[in-house]
């Protein structure tokens, strides 16, 4: 049972390029969140699916966009990424919206 | 707007020191409460939550949290900490009129000196 996995651990890219980040649960979730952390600024909800097939914008969706690709599997994509989507981005899943998430390791992103 | 506010952004303490981290939310409506914690170079996991009942809830490791509705609050406690306990501290609300999302705060680290 590996919980929450997250692909990459690491990225850097420039300016312009775009990359899809990768998020698996094993845990049979309905509700699957993208987070982006930021000094100071805790956790931001990016976008976030209550169940298959549904997303929806948390509070910063401007620059990304997800697909829920089946009920396991939850990805973020940048299509044109900014220096300001610096950040480590983490990915959780929940039984349902509002209980407990369980969170993955994270992505450090560097967008120079 | 709704939100969520943890009024410590850093916090040093002795280890067999007394905690107290705030927490304060501005939702109305049902809230489910919850503490989550990361230890360096480790995942967010869950320290405790409040959904219904009794408001003193208790937690892994020794932590507790109070809900006081009339003062939109959800504080963290510890009686004495330990060097272990080094960790930012997010505190984090579900309200019913909040759409079913949870907010989280801003995250209070806490470094404990050995």
């Amino acid at each position: 049972n590996a919980g929450v996995t997250q692909t990459p651990k690491f990225q850097v890219l420039k300016t312009g390029q775009s990359m899809t980040l990768q998020c698996a649960q094993d845990m049979n979730h309905n509700s699957m969140y993208w987070y982006r952390q930021d000094p100071g600024m805790g956790l931001r909800l990016i976008y976030y699916s209550a169940s298959e097939g549904t997303t929806d914008k948390g509070e910063v969706p401007n620059g990304y966009n997800v697909s829920r690709l089946n009920k396991r599997e939850f990805s973020l994509r940048l299509e044109s990424a900014a220096p300001s989507q610096t950040s480590v981005y983490f990915c959780a899943s929940g039984l349902s919206l509002g209980e407990t998430q369980y969170f993955g390791p994270g992505t450090r992103l560097l967008v120079l | 707007a709704q939100s969520v506010s943890q009024h410590n952004h850093h916090v040093i303490l002795s280890e067999a020191a007394s905690l107290e981290l705030g927490c304060n939310y501005s939702y109305g409506g049902t809230v489910n409460l919850f503490w989550y914690v990361q230890y360096p170079g480790q995942h967010l996991q869950l320290l405790l939550k409040y959904f219904s009942g009794d408001p003193l809830v208790k937690g892994i490791k020794g932590f507790e949290a109070e809900f006081i509705k009339s003062k939109f609050s959800f504080n963290l406690r510890k009686p004495s900490v330990q060097w272990s306990d080094t960790a930012e501290y997010f505190c984090a609300v579900r309200s019913n009129t909040g759409g079913f999302k949870t907010i989280f705060g801003a995250g209070t680290r806490l470094f404990v000196k050995a």
